[in-house]
């Protein structure tokens, strides 16, 4: 099966605690995005990545960091740093970020709860 | 500057017809898109229109006018499961998908 998947489902950790939350793709996607999602809310862009090796800010990049070493791959570390870090935090792929409609694949999210 | 607008919330009964209306302002503009997303859910594609006009898929149809900066996501003959948020989702011209914060539609049976 072709998909994204992220895990683990729920996190739960320490104020104080870097947390890293994985996100893989199998679909062979260039693309990779990462956003979070507060109740009620939108879906706000924290990173995204075009190519390996390579990623941009999004808008709300602050507290957070991710590295893009395999194509298939592109994990999120939530810093310390950041202040609000409980959300709901969700991974997409797509095939380029700069062909078509640039349809975007989802994960089905991490859950993190930071008390 | 960026900016969208749809209705936060839309209620309609099962077998009606609902339209959600989405207006936006992004720094260059290449198309729009609609997601869905059910609760505790991942969002889903639903459309895109990069030219005026309306795309039909199914019992939903999107619509785009480029120089109104407008469009909508019009769905038929709905079902309890449509029950869910809908997103429209410009794509700018640095490639970014911008989401909003959706349209939440309710379903009376």
């Amino acid at each position: 099966d072709g998909g994204i998947t992220q895990s683990p489902k729920y996190l739960f950790r320490k104020e104080g605690q870097n947390v890293t939350l994985s996100c893989e793709q199998n679909l062979n996607h260039d693309a990779m995005y990462w956003y979070r999602q507060d109740p009620g809310q939108g879906l706000r862009l924290i990173y995204y990545s075009q190519i390996v090796n390579d990623f941009q800010k999004g808008d709300i990049a602050e507290g957070y960091s991710v590295s893009r070493e395999k194509k298939e791959s592109f994990p999120l570390t939530v810093t310390s740093a950041q202040k609000n870090p409980t959300a709901f935090y969700l991974c997409a792929s797509s095939i380029s970020a700069t062909s078509g409609s640039n349809e975007q694949y989802f994960g089905p999210g991490t859950r993190l709860t930071v008390t | 500057g960026q900016s969208l607008e749809q209705p936060s919330e839309v209620t309609a009964v099962e077998g009606a017809i609902v339209q959600i209306n989405c207006t936006y302002q992004t720094s260059g503009f290449y198309g729009l898109s609609w997601y869905q997303q059910h609760d505790g859910g991942a969002p889903t594609f639903l459309s895109y229109n990069a030219l005026d006009g309306l795309e039909e898929t199914g019992r939903f149809s999107s619509f785009l006018s480029r120089s109104d900066s407008y469009g909508y996501l019009l769905l038929q003959e709905l079902q309890m499961k449509d029950s869910a948020s809908y997103f429209c989702a410009p794509r700018n011209r640095d490639d970014k998908i911008i989401f909003g914060k959706g349209t939440r539609l309710h379903i009376l049976p």
